[in-house]
C-alpha cells in the first residue's frame, strides 16, 4: 500500500465547476505539498502545508493532521487548470528531506 | 524570474555515451535534489546535496553521479546511459535548517532521450 493515496485518479470537469482532489497519508509528516505538472512539463509547487488552510487565487488547500488528510480545491475551474496534481509528503525525523509522492490526479477541464 | 534553471530542456544521447545535465538556482538554497521521473510515474529521488554533503539514495544505480561545485550549480552525470534511463530529470532546491521544513522549488526538467 502506497504511503500517500490520492483520489480520484482521473477527474473530468466542465469549465466553472468546483474541483476537489483528496490526499490521505499513513506516515508522520512535517509538511505536505501540492504540486502541479502539465503534460510533458516540469513541476510547479502550489502549496506547502503543515496545518490549517492556505489560499492562492482560485486554489485552496486544507490539511487535517489528526485525520492525516488533505484536500486541494479549485474554484471556478478553467481549461488551463488541466494538469496532473500531485500530493507529496515530507517525512518527520531523520528522513525529513525526502518527499513521498502520490500517484497524481489527472484533471481535465473542458470548455 | 527563473529561480531553478535546467539545461538543456531536451537532451538526446546515444546508448552508452556519457551525458551531463545541469541545474542552477538563484535562490541561494542550501539543498539541491535530483529526481528521475519516468512516464506516468511519480518522481523518484536519486540523490541530494545538503550543503556540500552528498546523499545518495540506496537504490540509485552507480551509473548516476552528481557534482556540486558551488551553492548555485549542481550536475547530474550519467556515465553510460541505457535505454531505461530515458526519463524526465527534475532538479529541485530547498532552504533547510535543522528543525525547519521549507518548500521545494522545482526546475522545468530535462527530458532525456536515449537512442
Amino acid at each position: 500500500k502506497n504511503e500517500v493515496e490520492q483520489s480520484p485518479q482521473n477527474l473530468t470537469a466542465q469549465e466553472g465547476e468546483f474541483i476537489t482532489i483528496n490526499c490521505s497519508y499513513s506516515v508522520g509528516i512535517s509538511a505536505l505539498h501540492w504540486l502541479q505538472q502539465h503534460p510533458g512539463g516540469g513541476i510547479v509547487s502550489l502549496f506547502m502545508l503543515s496545518s490549517g488552510k492556505k489560499k492562492h487565487g482560485r486554489l485552496i488547500a486544507t490539511i487535517n493532521i489528526q485525520e492525516k488528510h488533505s484536500s486541494l480545491h479549485i474554484t471556478a475551474s478553467h481549461p488551463r487548470d488541466s494538469a496532473v496534481y500531485i500530493c507529496a509528503v515530507r517525512g518527520s525525523g531523520g528522513s525529513n528531506y525526502k518527499l513521498t509522492f502520490g500517484k497524481g490526479t489527472l484533471l481535465t477541464v473542458n470548455p | 524570474d527563473a529561480m531553478v534553471i535546467q539545461n538543456p530542456r531536451y537532451q538526446v544521447t546515444q546508448f552508452g555515451k556519457p551525458v551531463t545535465l545541469s541545474c542552477s538556482q538563484t535562490l541561494n538554497h542550501n539543498v539541491m535534489y535530483w529526481y528521475q521521473q519516468k512516464s506516468s510515474q511519480a518522481p523518484k529521488l536519486l540523490f541530494h546535496y545538503y550543503d556540500k554533503d552528498f546523499n545518495n539514495e540506496a537504490d540509485t544505480p552507480d551509473n548516476f553521479q552528481s557534482r556540486r561545485p558551488n551553492t548555485s550549480f549542481c550536475f547530474l552525470d550519467i556515465r553510460s546511459p541505457g535505454l531505461g534511463d530515458a526519463a524526465m530529470y527534475l532538479c529541485a532546491t530547498s532552504r533547510d535548517r535543522a528543525g525547519f521544513t521549507y518548500e521545494q522549488y522545482f526546475g522545468p526538467g530535462t527530458r532525456l532521450t536515449v537512442t
